[in-house]
Parts: C-alpha cells; structure tokens; sequence
C-alpha cells in the first residue's frame, strides 16, 4: 500500500515569513495530493490540491509543487499570518485504492 | 445545511464494552470513510464503503466492524477486541470513488476508562 512520509513535524516562523512542508509518498500510481488544515479542536479542511498531471498549482498565499520523479510534494506558504496557525497534513490516493494515506501532520506555529 | 453529523462528540466507555459512533451525511456523496487521529500519527483508515451494503477494510480494521445499510449512514462500531480504542475518531465522505475532496464531520472522542 501507499505510505506518506512528512517533514517537519513542527515548524516555527515569524510572521511574513514563508514555510515549507514537504511530503515525499511510495506508489508511483498515486495520482492525487492534496493538503489538509486542521484547527484545534476541529475538522480537517482541504486548503489546495494536485494531480498528477500538474507540476505546480497556486491559491494566493498558498502553492504546492509536485515532482513525479522524485514522488515528492510540498506545500509553500508566503506571508505567513497567526491565522495559519494549524496542523497541516499531506495526503496521497491513487491507483487503483480508495481512501486517502496521510502524512503524520506538521505543526505550524506563527510568531509574532 | 449539507454536511456530516457525527455522534456523540464525547463517549466514555468501560473495557469490554462494545460502543457504535454514528455518522449521517446529507450531501448525498456515495462514498464514505472512517478514519483514527492519535497525536503525532497523522490519520490512518479504519473502513470505507463506495456503496450501499458494500464496504472495504481499512489500514486499521481490527476490533472495529461497520455497516452501510442506507446512502446517508455510515456507523461504527469499536468492539471489545480493539486493544487500544481511545483515540479521536473522524467520519468523511466523497462524491465519488477515487479521487476528490473528502469532507470531514466534527469527530468524535472515545475514551475507555
């Protein structure tokens, strides 16, 4: 099955600064990455998303890069705000198998 | 108001005792998913079902069972047998199979006392 690795697993910047969380995944027939936000105490929400057939997708603040290659992801965000204060996860599904594999998560923290 | 309803939010349960989480969607999506949140180990996939009375095993399944007998509704159950059942418990769904964003319920905490 698929297995998604996710670095760091605590990142701290100040606030402006960009972060970057990478995620690196097994199964070379996963074809769907997306990137989760969870607030504490609350549900996962998707922030962005990539298929295989892109090599770079941006939402504002928010990117994420995909090398097929390398099967390897990641998720850039610039302008760093308190409010993206949050555990990020990574995900990958794909081929052939239903359900997503998460990463461990990443836990952001912006300081002022 | 479409979305998912999971119940109760707080469960207590003695050992050995079996306990069934409730999960309703009215997004009318086909799919649906229960997945495990323990601290520092991301969320790892219990059971999952693409259509009625249909459902598939997970990473995790061991010591829980499931059942789909309607769209709507997706229940779990945590017997007796799960070893280690505290943890906090997210029911999702999707359209369809495959690929997509998976919509996530409020979750639900079970500790075993």
């Amino acid at each position: 099955g698929e297995n998604v690795e996710q670095h760091p697993s605590t990142l701290s910047v100040q606030e402006g600064d960009s972060a970057v969380i990478k995620c690196t995944y097994s199964d070379s027939a996963s074809n769907y990455f997306p990137w989760y936000k969870q607030e504490l105490g609350k549900r996962p929400q998707l922030i962005i998303d990539i298929r295989s057939n892109v090599g770079e997708k941006k939402d504002q603040r928010i990117a994420v890069t995909l090398n097929k290659t390398a099967k390897h992801f990641s998720l850039h965000i610039t302008e760093t705000q308190p409010e993206d204060s949050a555990v990020y996860f990574c995900a990958a599904t794909g081929g052939g198998a239903d359900g997503l594999t998460f990463g461990k998560g990443t836990h952001l923290i912006i300081q002022p | 108001d479409g979305g998912i309803t999971q119940s109760p939010k707080y469960l207590f349960r003695k050992e050995g005792q079996n306990v069934t989480l409730s999960c309703e969607q009215n997004l009318n999506h086909d799919a649906m998913y229960w997945y495990r949140q323990d601290p520092g180990q991301g969320l790892r996939l219990i059971y999952y079902s693409q259509i009625v009375n249909d459902f598939q095993k997970g990473d995790i399944a061991e010591g829980y069972s499931v059942s789909r007998e309607k769209k709507e509704s997706f229940p779990l159950t945590v017997t007796s047998a799960q070893k280690n059942p505290t943890a906090f418990y997210l029911c999702a769904s999707r359209k369809g199979q495959g690929t997509g964003e998976l919509f996530f319920g409020e979750g639900s905490r079970l500790t075993v006392l």
